[in-house]
């Protein structure tokens, strides 16, 4: 279940320092923005989601931060932990329908001892 | 924790056979989907299904893709005449009624090479 990418942006922490992964959507009409995070041989997994009447929802560990203004989203990691290596994907979802999630491209996360 | 069975992990088929690829939901989950991932490329949506039915799909999904669940258990991906442009991760998700639209929970993948 990799999800290899040659062409992935990385993001390269140290252990113990904060991570901010970026993403850039394009439809306006999203009613949910979403962060999803894929380890090697797996398949993705849900990490937290923020409706877009909001700008920030916190989580364990991790903050999204949602900026309607230049269609910009992130995601923070606090104290950043090799558990954490993985590759990273925005989402985005329309309320209303069957889910029909629109998955960014994705970020590498490279946490180093 | 309950997951996602996919099988097989591996297919390699040659272009023009039929595949399918197997999925076992989370037993009390009503909403079933596939996406699939080309190597380098994004997750993409191929179809949802929830009470027997397609509920919406993309239009990558065309006539040579179906999906079935035959019986209480599993959920199945067929596609009928392969091609190059087929070769990618296929992945199964699945998710219940309470957990929200936004959280779904993926399998780890079928791999599909199509040669």
């Amino acid at each position: 279940g990799e999800s290899v990418g040659l062409h992935l942006p990385t993001l390269s922490v140290q252990e113990g320092d904060n991570s901010i992964i970026n993403c850039a959507y394009s439809n306006s009409a999203s009613d949910y923005f979403i962060w999803y995070k894929q380890e090697s041989g797996k398949g993705p997994q849900f990490i937290i989601d923020i409706r877009s009447n909001m700008d920030k929802r916190q989580g364990q560990r991790v903050t999204v931060l949602l900026n309607k203004t230049v269609k910009h989203l992130s995601l923070q990691i606090a104290a950043t932990q090799p558990g954490d290596s993985a590759v990273y994907f925005c989402a985005e979802n329309r309320a209303g329908g069957y889910n029909k999630l629109i998955f960014g491209a994705g970020t590498r996360l490279a946490v180093h001892p | 924790e309950p997951e996602v069975t996919q099988t097989p992990s591996h297919q390699v088929t040659q272009m023009g056979q039929e595949v399918i690829l197997r999925c076992v939901p989370i037993s009390n989950h009503l909403y079933f989907y596939w996406y699939r991932q080309i190597l380098g490329q994004k997750v993409e949506f191929l179809v949802s299904f929830y009470n027997n039915e397609i509920s919406e799909k993309s239009e990558i999904f065309d006539d040579q893709f179906s999906v079935e669940r035959p019986d209480g258990s599993n959920f199945t991906l067929k596609i009928r005449s392969t091609k190059l442009e087929d070769s990618a991760m296929y992945f199964c998700a699945s998710r219940n009624r309470d957990s929200g639209a936004n959280v779904l929970t993926f399998g780890a993948g079928s791999r599909l090479t199509v040669l």
